[in-house]
Formats: C-alpha cells, sequence, structure tokens
C-alpha cells in the first residue's frame, strides 16, 4: 500500500514559517490535500490539489508537490496554527484514500 | 449550511455489532462520495470505507469483510455497520464527503468502544 511519511512533530516560533512536509515514492504525479485537526476538533481542509486554498483559510497557509515530497507551509505562524497536520492522497492502485502519519505543529 | 451529524457509537464488547449513521444536510448524500475516516485514541486519521455516488464501495483492508458502508437517499444518511468488533476498532468515526475536493465536509465524529 503507498505510505505518506511526515515528520512527527515541528515547532516554531510565532511569526516565523513552519514547513511539514510529505513524502512518498512519486507523490508529485498525485494530487495531495492537507487538513488541520485542532485538540479535540474535527479535521478540517486547509490546502487541496496541492496549492490551493478553501474558502476561510489564511494566504499564510500554501502548499507544493514535486517529486517525492509535498509540503504545506505555514508563514507568520501564530499560536492559533498549533494543531496536527494530516496529508492525503487518493491510492488509485488500490482504490483507497491514504493519509499521511500526522505532524503536530507547536508554536513555542 | 452543509452539515453532517454522527450518531449511533457507543460501548460493545469484542466480536459484537454496531451501526453508525451519518445525516446530512445541505446536500445530497447520493450524488457525492461519502466516507468513514476512523482515529484511534492518541493516533492519526485512518480511511475507513467510501461509497461512490453509483453506489459502487470500497473497504480499508483492515475492516474487509466486517463492515459495510451503506445510504439512504430518500433519508439523507449515510451508514457504516460494523460487525466482529475488535479492540483495534475503538476509535472515534468520522464521516466526511466529497462535495468539490477532497474529503471538504467532515462531522463532529462518534466514539465507539470496544472493551469486555
Amino acid at each position: 500500500s503507498y505510505v505518506l511519511t511526515q515528520p512527527p512533530s515541528v515547532s516554531v516560533a510565532p511569526g516565523q514559517t513552519a514547513r511539514i512536509t510529505c513524502g512518498a515514492n512519486n507523490i508529485g504525479s498525485k494530487s495531495i490535500h492537507w487538513y488541520q485537526q485542532k485538540p479535540g476538533q474535527a479535521p478540517g481542509l486547509v490546502i487541496y490539489y496541492d496549492r490551493d486554498r478553501p474558502s476561510g483559510i489564511p494566504e499564510r497557509f500554501s502548499g507544493s508537490n514535486s517529486g517525492n515530497t509535498a509540503t504545506l507551509t505555514i508563514s507568520r505562524v501564530e499560536a492559533g496554527d498549533e494543531a496536527d497536520y494530516y496529508c492525503q492522497v487518493w491510492d488509485s492502485i488500490n482504490h483507497n484514500y491514504v493519509f499521511g502519519t500526522g505532524t503536530t505543529v507547536t508554536v513555542l | 449550511e452543509v452539515q453532517l451529524v454522527e450518531s449511533g457509537g457507543g460501548s460493545v464488547q469484542p466480536g459484537g455489532s454496531l451501526r453508525l449513521s451519518c445525516a446530512a444536510s445541505g446536500f445530497d448524500v447520493g450524488t457525492n462520495y461519502m466516507s468513514w475516516v476512523r482515529q484511534a485514541p492518541g493516533k492519526g486519521l485512518e480511511w475507513v470505507s467510501v461509497i461512490y455516488n453509483d453506489g459502487g464501495t470500497q473497504y480499508a483492508e483492515s475492516v474487509k469483510g466486517r463492515f459495510t458502508i451503506s445510504r439512504d437517499n430518500s433519508k439523507n444518511t449515510l451508514y457504516l455497520q460494523m460487525s466482529s468488533l475488535r479492540g483495534e476498532d475503538m476509535a472515534v468515526y468520522y464521516c466526511t464527503a466529497s462535495l468539490m475536493y477532497g474529503l471538504d465536509v467532515w462531522g463532529q465524529g462518534t466514539t465507539v468502544t470496544v472493551s469486555s
């Protein structure tokens, strides 16, 4: 099965930039989505189709996807960005959705 | 307003069964991809099952043969029938919809506890 690997944690100071990676073989050939999950809440979509933002998501959130790595970038990090972040793709071979292992973002 | 509301969670003994429901509003479950995603305590997200707008279904290997996804278009409701439940099935179960891109609508989740 297709495995998406994320770093377990990323720490960043307020106002700085957080970069969360999602690695897999040739992930650049797939469309990737990113979800944010705050404690006690359901996940919510923050980036779709590699780099697009749903309505209501700040421009500080951006995405890229190439080669074997997709990246979610959070610029000018705020305390409210503390959350778990998951990448996700559709595995067309096994016909299932695949989530990454998840990354906890901590704002110092 | 687009909304998903799950129900049916609870406590069940190993080997038991449970049916989860997900009532949708603001859109039709029959014309969109609908999925169940679960999250074990302290763990990450795990996709469980999907039902396509044409009625086709897919399951994660971990639940294949034990779980059945279905929908009732007249009630605009999605279901997950779970049987032969195991300890590793204990999780918060989220109902999700793919209306435009990704899994763009999520319910608040319902908790399933499997314990003797």
